[in-house]
């Protein structure tokens, strides 16, 4: 999703339910892809990536999706839990640029009890 | 803990005075990454370095911002003469050469009056 200014986009998901987070990428060429669990006050952390080469990839609880077609990408969360309550961001590295991480707009989701 | 770590964590300055962080990285990690992060938005990348090579600086902000990694361990950044709009989050992460994958710290808060 996109950012406005601190308006970020939120997910609100009942615990239990799967969530599903969104993110348009900018840059075509790019060929790997991460997503970032951000609690308030901390650090991003990291929770899965992808390169180009493929669609899908399965962590624990945790499934990311590449259309590549309409430069998408998701993160899925199975069953989720209080403590998933983050921001999340999605991260591109363009062609040419080294190893530098080009971020999205983040996605606040928010787990009700 | 073996993780990325930063410090200080908080940063309170006056504008005008310059201010320097500190990051260790992973210590087998031979990459090196900083990012500031504003309210409500992803990181944006900085500077990197591979070893104590700095391999990309054009993204630095202004020249009042600069880093270094003199023995290819732990960096420091440094910024110059600050200003209220320097106000953020400054990351820092790390990587192994030829893994994508980076691994955040806590992050330094700079808050200039």
């Amino acid at each position: 999703g996109e950012s406005v200014g601190l308006h970020l986009p939120t997910l609100s998901v009942q615990e239990g339910d799967n969530s599903i987070i969104n993110c348009a990428y900018s840059n075509s060429a790019s060929d790997y892809f991460i997503w970032y669990k951000q609690e308030s006050g901390k650090g991003p952390q990291f929770i899965i990536d992808i390169r180009s080469n493929m669609d899908k990839r399965q962590g624990q609880r945790v499934t990311v999706l590449l259309n590549k077609t309409v430069k998408h990408l998701s993160l899925q969360i199975a069953a989720t839990q209080p403590g998933d309550s983050a921001v999340y961001f999605c991260a591109e590295t363009p062609p040419r640029a080294g190893n530098m991480l080009t971020f999205g707009g983040g996605t606040r989701l928010m787990v009700k009890p | 803990d073996t993780g990325v770590s930063q410090n200080p964590r908080h940063k309170i300055t006056k504008r005008g005075q310059n201010v320097t962080f500190r990051c260790d990285p992973i210590s087998e990690h031979n990459r090196l990454y900083w990012y500031r992060q504003t309210l409500g938005q992803g990181p944006e990348f900085l500077t990197y370095f591979q070893n104590e090579a700095q391999l990309e600086k054009s993204r630095l902000l202004s020249d009042r911002f600069s880093a270094e990694r003199p023995k290819g361990s732990f960096s420091t950044l440094e910024i110059q003469r600050t200003e209220q709009g320097d106000s953020a989050m400054y990351l820092c992460a790390s990587s192994l050469l030829g893994r994508e994958t980076q691994y955040f710290g806590p992050g330094t808060r700079l808050l200039v009056l």
